[in-house]
């Protein structure tokens, strides 16, 4: 079984300062690992995700998200974030094939305080 | 290129009744899978469809089940809907060689009462 662990539930950051976004999964085999935004009553938009290779994934947006298999984490982030980017940000991970339903975490309230 | 697209946006229905909701995958996809969003959480995993059969299916009641046509569209059924289906509902698409990288739809809110 997999799980997603999101460990903050709302992050505040002053526009055009750097964030972080943790995220931290359990998995007893090999997983792919995604970050999906969700705007306001809208669906979800794939930013980036790590299926195998270079541990540094980059995405849209200007954000990109390291892979550290010894730590099980997956952290998002931006160097500079704007107000675009106030959102629900989601940490998901999958197994291979077979397996491939996405398993979420329960999400982080990005607020970006102009 | 035309995303996935769901319909209907929005929908009411009464205790006890049944619903179907409709998907249209992305150009190209053939693998289509089904979530359940309630307010305030992640998307739960409902169940994975590929060449017209259920693939995977997540830990939801049988009164859940799906469809997916020939031209790979889907749809979501739910019998006799409590209140605790009210929720958002979301499609992805994706390939069956990659089917783990899914692009969502905008959902369809269902709101049981």
């Amino acid at each position: 079984a997999q799980s997603v662990t999101q460990l903050d539930s709302q992050v505040p950051v002053f526009e055009e300062a750097p964030v972080e976004l943790r995220c931290n999964y359990s998995s007893s085999v090999s997983v792919y690992l995604f970050w999906y935004v969700q705007y306001p009553n809208q669906g979800l938009q794939l930013l980036l995700k790590y299926l195998s290779g270079s541990t540094l994934v980059k995405g849209i947006n200007g954000f990109e998200a390291e892979f550290n298999k010894s730590q099980t984490s997956f952290h998002l982030r931006k160097p500079s974030v704007h107000i675009s980017d106030t959102a629900e940000y989601f940490c998901a991970v999958s197994g291979d094939f077979g397996n491939e339903k996405l398993t979420f975490g329960t999400g982080t309230r990005l607020t970006i305080i102009p | 290129d035309a995303g996935v697209t769901q319909s209907p946006t929005h929908l009411i229905k009464t205790r006890g009744q049944q619903v179907t909701l409709r998907c249209s995958p992305k150009s190209g996809h053939d693998t289509v899978s089904w979530y359940q969003q309630a307010l305030g959480q992640g998307p739960q995993f409902i169940f994975q469809y590929y060449e017209e059969e259920e693939r995977q299916r997540g830990n939801f009641p049988d009164r859940f089940s799906g469809h997916q046509f020939p031209n790979y569209s889907s749809e979501l059924n739910v019998n006799a809907l409590l209140l605790g289906d009210s929720a958002l509902y979301l499609c992805a698409s994706s390939l069956f060689q990659d089917a783990a990288t899914q692009y969502f739809g905008p959902g369809t809110r269902l709101l049981v009462l």
